[in-house]
Order: C-alpha cells, then structure tokens, then sequence
C-alpha cells in the first residue's frame, strides 16, 4: 500500500532553515511527484510547490520563490523540502503528497510540526 | 492568479443533504479540475472527489461533485449526512501559472 512517512516534529529559531522528509513507499517512486502543503495553527491548506520525482522539474509558490528548496532522492524514494530565513509565521503542520503533476493529491504523509520561535 | 471562495461553515442535520460550494474568482472553473477534501481534526487531509467528479475507491456514493460554468463554481454534495462526515472540507485545483490554489475550507457540522 502507498505510504508516505514524514519526519519528526522540529523547533527552530527564527531566521534559521528547517529540511522536512517524506520517504515513499508502496509505487514506483519516479512515476509521480511530490506536493508540499502547509497548515497554520487554525488555518486552512496553503500549496507550497511541487516536484517531479522522475525528472527533478519544480514549481513554487511565487510567495514562497527564493526561500523554499525541493528535492528528491530517487535512490531513497525520499523528498525533502528545505525552508530558509523562517519566520513565526512559518509555523505551521507540513504535509507531503503524491500528486502526479501538482494538482490531485491522492496520498498524503502525516504531517510535520515546525515551530518558529526564539 | 485565481481564488476559490467556500463559505465558511455549514451544518445540516443527520440524513439530510448538504452543498458546499467552490467559487473561482477568475478565469473559468471548468479550465482546470477541482478536487475536494476532507480533513478530520487532528487528522490529514484525504481526497473525497478528484477531476471534479470523481470519486476515490472506498468514498461512499453519499459524496459526489460537480462544477457549473454559470455561477463559476464547483459543489460538493454529500447526502444521508452522517456525524462521521462531520470535518473541514477544503476545495482545490491546479495550472501550471498559479500552482495549486486551495480553498479557505469549510466546517461542516452535522447536528
């Protein structure tokens, strides 16, 4: 069955980065891509971007552009998603999801804390 | 860029019908298709209708989807409503410009 397994929860500080992983399991990791989407406490899904597994291509949120990084390691079947410069109000629960081209998220991990705070 | 518009909350009682619609601010609904999500508190999200109208394997046929070019929108309809439907429903849809564009969400009560 198609799992998505997420990392632990993470405190940082602000300013600094925080490296989120998904590891894949279940289908061929390179037919699909990743999603990544984050949740504020009490607030509704925000999309942050997309990355293909097969071919490493990207597409960002423009609000997000020059400080969000996607990876995958087609080796591991992990992807990763890097936040730089973080501020309170990048705290939020972020969830990995298989999605073919960034659009229908069928699978989804269970989601990682990340705090903000000094 | 495009947003999806859900009202805030609805609530209906058990066994009854419930609609939650999905208004695009621009450029036309049926350009891109819409997903619909369910997502219990504490939980993850999980797909109740994807490409508009359909529905994943085990989604009960209570679910079903729809998108109407007229008022722009897309709707979620969920029939003989049942306390375990009870969750935020979060709309979605995609291109290539935009990204992927959620909705605000919608809590739905069954009372």
């Amino acid at each position: 069955q198609v799992q998505l397994v997420q990392s632990g929860a993470e405190v940082k500080k602000p300013g600094a980065s925080v490296k989120v992983s998904c590891k894949a399991s279940g289908y061929t990791f390179t037919s699909y891509g990743i999603s990544w989407v984050r949740q504020a406490p009490g607030q509704g899904l925000e999309w942050m971007g997309w990355i293909s597994a097969y071919n490493g291509n990207t597409n960002y949120a423009q609000k997000l552009q020059g400080r969000v990084t996607m990876t995958t390691d087609t080796s591991t079947s992990t992807a990763y998603m890097e936040l730089r410069s973080l501020r309170s109000d990048d705290t939020a629960v972020y969830y990995c999801a298989r999605s073919l081209y960034g659009d229908y998220m069928d699978y989804w991990g269970q989601g990682t804390l990340v705090t903000v705070s000094s | 860029n495009f947003m999806l518009t859900q009202p805030h909350s609805v609530s209906e009682s058990p066994g009854k019908t419930v609609t939650i619609s999905c208004t695009r601010s621009s450029g036309s609904i049926a350009s891109n298709y819409v997903q619909w999500y369910q997502q219990r508190p504490g939980s993850s999200p999980t797909t109740v209708i994807y490409e508009d109208n359909q529905r994943p394997s085990g989604v009960p046929d209570r679910f079903s989807g729809s998108i109407d070019s007229s008022s722009n929108s897309a709707s979620l309809t969920i029939s003989g409503l049942k306390t375990e439907d009870e969750a935020d429903y979060y709309c979605q849809s995609y291109d290539s410009s935009n990204g992927g564009v959620f909705g605000g969400g919608t809590k739905l009560t069954v009372l």
